[in-house]
């Protein structure tokens, strides 16, 4: 079965840069766009970006643009997002989604990944 | 760019039904949308995408209580035979170019 497990909990210094890895698992990495989104505590989802896999073609929201990195390693159907200089307000759960596009006609998550709680205190 | 409102809160007695609307800006009233499921300290969880025509696909095990439709830009979530853990937030969601677009969710609380 389709399965998004990312990495582990981060503590950061603001500043700092924070790397979450996003591994796939019952379907091949390539053929369905990742979406990286975020919730800050209490508060709603915030679409940050997605990717291309199978052409590590990326595009983000304006807010994050130059502070986000999204790559990806399909030897090991891995997907990553980097955000650098770090804020106090990007405390939040990261969540990796798979896009179902090829299969719901529209870009669409329909698969989540269990989340990664950053937290950014000095 | 498109804008998704959602009412903050809904309530319903275990065992009753509840509809969630999702409304769609002025001039996107055609767009498709996804709801999606958040229980308490879990993460998203995809229960369907509506069309603008009513029709829906469904995400994988998502139980027959859940279904969805539609009525020019309004899009609805409803859910028979209320159960405890249908107690969440429930997110729509569309996109515009190159992005996703997400409403600001309703909580929906479970008497």
């Amino acid at each position: 079965q389709v399965q998004l497990v990312q990495s582990g909990a981060e503590v950061k210094k603001p500043g700092a840069s924070v790397k979450v890895s996003c591994k796939a698992s019952g379907y091949t990495l390539t053929g369905y766009y990742i979406h990286w989104v975020r919730q800050a505590p209490g508060q709603g989802l915030e679409w940050m970006g997605r990717i291309n896999p199978n052409s590590g073609g990326t595009n983000s929201a304006q807010k994050f643009q130059g502070r986000v990195t999204m790559t990806r390693d399909t030897s090991i159907n891995t997907a990553f997002l980097e955000l650098s200089r770090l804020r106090s307000d990007d405390t939040a759960v990261y969540y990796c989604a798979r896009d179902g596009l090829p299969i719901t006609g529209t870009p669409v998550p329909d698969y989540w990944g269990q989340g990664t709680l950053v937290t950014v205190s000095s | 760019q498109h804008v998704l409102t959602q009412p903050p809160s809904a309530s319903a007695s275990l065992g009753a039904s509840v509809r969630l609307t999702c409304t769609l800006s002025s001039g996107h009233s055609s767009y498709a949308i996804a709801w999606h499921q958040q229980q308490p300290e879990k993460g998203p969880r995809y229960l369907m995408k509506i069309n603008s025509d009513g029709s829906h696909i469904m995400g994988d095990g998502i139980p027959d209580r859940f279904s969805g439709s539609s009525s020019g830009a309004e899009r609805y979530l409803t859910i028979s035979s209320l159960q405890s853990e249908d107690e969440a937030d429930y997110y729509c969601q569309t996109w515009g170019i190159g992005i996703l677009i997400f409403g600001g969710g309703t909580k929906l609380t479970v008497l």
